[in-house]
């Protein structure tokens, strides 16, 4: 079954750090750009980043520039966001996609919740 | 950064009637708009690719059209389950960017 899993969401304070994770598995995870994307609570959704299929490009909303890099690991068909200097405004549930070759996000994950807050 | 304007930013209708949701980008981005299903409580969906491509699995009531700046979804005939929040998405020009989404609702 073709399917992304999120982890890594919790409670941090401001300023603090999250690292999340979404597992791929049912394709080749290696052959796909892939994206984050983020809603907070009772919004709309925002793209937060995207890296190439080999991690050679990404790209970053404005709003998460120098604070959040995206990663991955093709031998572990893992996507990564590392979080850093959190603010109130990064609350929201993230959820990793897959891009299509149209640019479509065609698989999502369920998403994982990142609250920031003292 | 390219913006996307949706219309409505809600709607109530009636089952079995026709609902069309309208898509502005601020500039061209040719055929490259996506439309999303997002239910309460559920990640988004992919309804139709490309302006007006359909899905595998996607019911053939919604279709899509439109280009370069006016996109239109529509669903034919809405069902109860239709109830969700719809989104358009454009590829043409990073920052990838979200329509504001529309919210419809069954009466």
């Amino acid at each position: 079954e073709v399917q992304l899993v999120e982890s890594g969401g919790g409670l941090v304070q401001p300023g603090g750090s999250l690292r999340l994770s979404c597992a791929a598995a049912g394709f080749t995870f290696r052959s796909y750009w892939m994206s984050w994307v983020r809603q907070a609570p009772g919004k709309g959704l925002e793209w937060v980043a995207n890296i190439k299929e080999d991690g050679s490009e990404k790209y970053y909303v404005d709003s998460v520039k120098g604070r959040f890099t995206i990663s991955r690991d093709n031998a572990e068909n893992s996507l990564y966001l590392q979080m850093n200097s959190l603010r109130a405004d990064d609350t929201a549930v993230y959820y990793c996609a897959r891009e299509s070759g149209s640019g479509a996000f065609d698989i999502w994950g369920q998403g994982t919740m990142v609250t920031v807050s003292s | 950064e390219i913006v996307l304007t949706q219309s409505p930013d809600f709607q109530s209708v009636t089952p079995k009637e026709k609902v069309t949701i309208t898509c502005r980008a601020s500039q061209s981005i040719g055929r490259s708009l996506h439309w999303y299903q997002q239910k309460p409580d559920q990640s988004p969906k992919l309804l139709i690719k490309y302006a007006s491509q359909s899905i595998s699995g996607v019911p053939s009531r919604f279709s899509g059209s439109g280009s370069g700046t006016d996109f239109t979804l529509t669903i034919s005939s809405l069902e109860a389950e239709d109830a969700a929040a719809y989104y358009c998405h454009q590829s043409s020009s990073l920052p990838w960017t979200f329509g504001q989404g529309t919210k419809v609702e069954i009466k």
